[in-house]
């Protein structure tokens, strides 16, 4: 069955540091990848999309991996801040794969990032 | 405010009753999705809609669940006889996706948080 996997324990780190989350997942050939902030009791909060055919994509502190080999992608937030704490989440979609008419977007569980000051 | 907005943002009621959640998607966006999230998941597709047409629903959406696009402008969410296990996140997203386009980038609500007693 398909599966989404991301950290599933909390990552803390100290403020400065760089931020690693990962998302694997299996029996799945997603066509491209969203990754999501989401705040206790809110909506998630598009951060970035990246295409099966790119390898890297980045907006200011943010840098997104997505290796089609390892069926992974690598969410990095350098030089971290305790504002950055939150659930970040993780979203893959398949449209092609789905005959061209759907985009829903199937999320992994998301990863709680704690950054200490 | 131009972004995704939902009503009502929380909605208590007993079980057997039926509720009605609103969501109204950012201006001009042809597409309209609703998603479930419970605690300490990522949330899962319901359905969606391209305009005021509803072109596919998850096997999620029982028969107590009812969607609706009327003008292709806002949407409704329906659930008549309410369970304890509807107790959810209800998240509305929009995009506008253009025709031959992959991607399609969802934009989300700040949610209606259900509660069934």
């Amino acid at each position: 069955s398909q599966k989404i996997e991301q950290n599933s324990e909390a990552l803390n780190i100290q403020e400065g540091k760089t931020a690693t989350l990962t998302c694997n997942y299996t029996n799945y050939s997603p066509a491209y990848l969203q990754w999501y902030r989401q705040d206790p009791g809110r909506g998630p909060v598009f951060l970035l999309l990246i295409r099966e055919n790119e390898k890297e994509k980045r907006k200011e502190r943010l840098k997104v991996t997505f290796d089609t080999t390892l069926k992974q992608s690598l969410f990095h937030i350098t030089a971290s801040q305790p504002a950055d704490s939150a659930t970040y989440l993780c979203a893959l979609a398949s449209p092609i794969y789905y005959g061209g008419a759907t985009n829903k977007l199937i999320f992994g569980t998301g990863t709680l990032l704690a950054v200490q000051p | 405010d131009t972004g995704v907005s939902q009503d009502p943002r929380h909605k208590i009621t007993k079980r057997g009753q039926n509720v009605t959640f609103r969501c109204d998607p950012i201006s001009e966006h042809n597409r309209l999705y609703w998603y479930r999230q419970t605690l300490g998941q990522g949330p899962e597709f319901l359905t969606y809609f391209q305009n005021e047409a509803q072109l596919e629903k998850s096997r999620l959406l029982s028969d107590r669940f009812s969607a609706e696009r009327p003008k292709g402008s806002f949407s409704t969410l329906e659930i008549q006889r309410t369970e304890q296990g509807d107790s959810a996140m209800y998240l509305c997203a929009s995009s506008f996706r253009i025709a031959g386009a992959i991607t399609d980038t969802q934009y989300f609500g700040p949610g209606t948080r259900l509660t069934v007693l």
